[in-house]
């Protein structure tokens, strides 16, 4: 699996907009960008993913870059409730297998 | 969607014991996963059950640590056996809906289990 590379942390104030950032340098062609956030003492979940175009949802904004080798997941105003830690995780889409293999990811820390 | 309960949510067990986790989805989905997260850790893929056959275990697990089963397309089973310390972890089933490499995971609570 191509890895991808994210900062250990990241810390922002509520209601302000977050940036977290994600180098994939080895991606390939078939290969989907993912963001999952894990909250304390809770299971991972689903927060977005994309291929080439930016894409945005009710939770997220991805910005992929055009040459695919970096994205950015924004959060748009930060909530107490977002404080979590965010993967950022390239899923293969050539094959229906569909794991996903998790790296470290950025703990983001929100202050009131 | 999908909603996935595991049982139990936690438990302490004895040096030498086994264990089964349960994880129970709500509707019928196309593949479940295991993982296993260690204390201030990532998560760690430990195996995808399959319905009616043999897991498909990652490098570092093997069938006799971690027997699963998967008897339908709602439910399956993680057996942590002959327990030590070192498996003291949270261990969480996830599931997807549909096919193709765009559809999302969901996963339980997880179950954390500490090893005496």
């Amino acid at each position: 699996d191509a890895k991808t590379t994210q900062p250990n942390s990241m810390e922002s104030n509520e209601e302000e907009p977050v940036h977290l950032p994600c180098n994939h340098s080895t991606i390939s062609g078939t290969d989907y960008i993912h963001w999952y956030r894990q909250l304390p003492s809770q299971g991972p979940e689903y927060v977005i993913h994309g291929l080439t175009s930016n894409v945005n949802n009710r939770m997220a904004s991805l910005a992929i870059a055009e040459d695919r080798k970096s994205s950015t997941l924004i959060l748009h105003r930060a909530t107490l409730r977002d404080a979590a830690v965010y993967y950022c995780i390239l899923r293969d889409g050539g094959t229906s297998y569909g794991k996903l293999t998790f790296g470290q990811g950025t703990i983001l820390t929100v202050h009131p | 969607s999908a909603v996935i309960s595991q049982k139990p949510s936690r438990d302490i067990c004895q040096r030498g014991t086994s264990l089964t986790i349960q994880c129970q989805v709500d509707s019928q989905v196309t593949m479940m996963f295991w993982y296993r997260q260690q204390p201030g850790q990532s998560l760690t893929l430990i195996a995808t059950a399959n319905q009616g056959s043999e897991a498909t275990y990652e490098s570092g697990f093997v069938i006799d640590k971690f027997p699963i089963s998967r008897p339908n397309l709602t439910f399956s089973t993680l057996t942590v056996s002959n327990m030590s310390p070192e498996d003291s972890s949270i261990y969480l089933c996830s599931a997807r809906t549909g096919t193709g490499s765009t559809g999302e995971l969901f996963f339980g609570e997880g179950s954390r289990l500490t090893v005496l």
